[in-house]
């Protein structure tokens, strides 16, 4: 998984409660990314970091913020969870500018909301 | 209308037959285009990507482009029931653009029969 690691790999939470993803790289990699997958929708990018403290939002934003303090570790939060977030969480980062955008997945968490 | 179509199958195939899948797009604007293969349970895994129209291989696979038709494929020859995954395509547009996100399709399940 190309140097990727999430935390923690499964979640069961309840409506309401407030819940943060962690995604480890150790590749050095500029971009990173947060993604759900649900069947029929596919991967939706959530959020994107472009580099430490900056980022930006991505298709399917709402309820969810995120934070970047150092370039390894990109951090996923859910305010206040509710059973539409339960979902797959993928975390992926990339190399950015300079060469395709291809990008390499972490193992993903699994997130049951109650 | 999604910007990315792809049938999700799923597709069975006895071992050693040819696998073709595909997706359609709308956006013309896509000049990047990726297949990564998902197994159970785990994180997706780029296997494949090219730029712009025309064919590329890689052993026992082979990934084409028709920009015109709006229409890529990923042939797989000699199938193995090691195979037997989701197949995701992805597609963006030029570095720096107003699409330098990833857009998956919803991906396509394949089982190759032994």
């Amino acid at each position: 998984d190309a140097g990727i690691t999430q935390s923690p790999r499964h979640k069961v939470t309840e409506t309401g409660t407030p819940v943060t993803l962690r995604c480890h790289q150790t590749e050095n990699h500029r971009y990173m990314y947060w993604y759900r997958q649900d069947p029929g929708h596919g991967l939706r990018l959530i959020h994107y970091s472009y580099g430490v403290k900056d980022t930006d939002k991505g298709e399917v934003s709402d309820g969810y913020s995120v934070s970047r303090s150092k370039t390894e570790d990109f951090l996923l939060t859910l305010e206040s969870a509710t059973s539409s977030q339960t979902s797959v969480y993928f975390c992926a980062i990339s190399e950015g500018r300079g060469r395709p955008e291809t990008q390499y997945f972490g193992p993903g968490t699994r997130l049951l909301v109650l | 209308q999604k910007e990315v179509e792809q049938d999700p199958g799923p597709l069975s195939v006895p071992e050693g037959a040819i696998v073709s899948l595909n997706c359609t797009y709308s956006n013309s604007a896509f000049q990047y285009f990726m297949w990564y293969r998902q197994y159970s349970r785990k994180g997706p895994e780029l296997l494949m990507y090219t730029y712009s129209s025309g064919n590329k291989e890689d052993g026992r696979f082979t990934a084409q482009v028709d920009k015109s038709s709006k229409y890529i494929s990923l042939f797989i020859r000699d199938s193995q029931p090691s195979d037997s995954a989701t197949y995701l395509c992805a597609m963006m547009g030029p570095y720096g653009g107003a699409t330098n996100k990833l857009i998956f399709g919803t991906g396509t399940l394949l089982a190759v029969q032994p």
